[in-house]
């Protein structure tokens, strides 16, 4: 268990539609990182928020915004779903300092967009 | 932008059997992590490196952080079942407040009893 939570575990939506991802990190951990998995892309980075601020992008698409709240967990958003969505998605966390470069994942929602 | 070529793809090796995975970027990195991840479930940190030439272990897992940073090695011995999944290698420049990582497309690891 890396101590990283999210929810839900699946979810099944159709086109069109917006759904949210939720992130709770480590505990003490100010950094979290959005990830979308797929089998043709592999691990592909989208955001990276630090202490409630986005602080890296990647290839992330218009139709997807996320936040981090005060109490540092994170939501992604997702919208306008297109069958091209459906992936797996990662929430990471990690700490301050030396070790910071050590994200620790949870255990993804994986979202199908039917 | 940075890729990883990680390879072999796929492995299949008799219980017991050493392995061994690589991979390379066609730039440098400051560090190197090895992940393991299973069916349905997040990757899982294995090993990180944060020096050229660093030899880390991890139980029967070592690995290697090149002197050139652009690759890195991850050697199991004694392979067992439990070993079976998918080993990502992944390369990152930033820590901390701004970062993220690229990751290889993964080496999956099938173990016969």
């Amino acid at each position: 268990d890396s101590g990283v939570t999210q929810t839900p575990k699946h979810l099944i939506t159709a086109t069109g539609q917006r759904v949210t991802l939720r992130c709770s990190p480590r505990s003490g951990d100010l950094s979290v990182y959005w990830y979308q998995q797929s089998l043709d892309q592999g691990l592909q980075f989208l955001i990276q928020y630090y202490n409630g601020e986005e602080r890296a992008k990647g290839n992330i698409l218009e139709r997807f915004s996320a936040q981090q709240f005060p109490d540092l967990h994170s939501e992604l958003n997702l919208s306008s779903l297109e069958l091209g969505d459906s992936a797996l998605y990662f929430c990471a966390s990690s700490e301050q300092g030396h070790n910071s470069y050590e994200q620790y994942f949870g255990p993804g929602t994986r979202l199908t967009v039917t | 932008g940075q890729q990883l070529n990680q390879s072999p793809q796929s492995m299949f090796i008799q219980e017991g059997e050493d392995v061994s995975m690589n991979c390379t970027s066609s730039s440098i990195f400051n560090t190197w992590l090895w992940y393991k991840q299973d069916p349905g479930e997040g990757p899982v940190l294995l090993i990180a490196l944060y020096k050229a030439g660093e030899l880390t272990s991890n139980g029967r897992l070592t690995a290697q952080f090149g002197i050139t940073r652009k690759d890195s090695f991850l050697n199991i011995s004694a392979s067992i079942p439990s070993d079976v999944g998918i080993y990502f290698c992944a390369g990152s420049n930033y820590g901390g407040s701004q970062g993220n990582l690229i990751f290889g497309k993964g080496t999956k690891l099938s173990v016969k009893p």
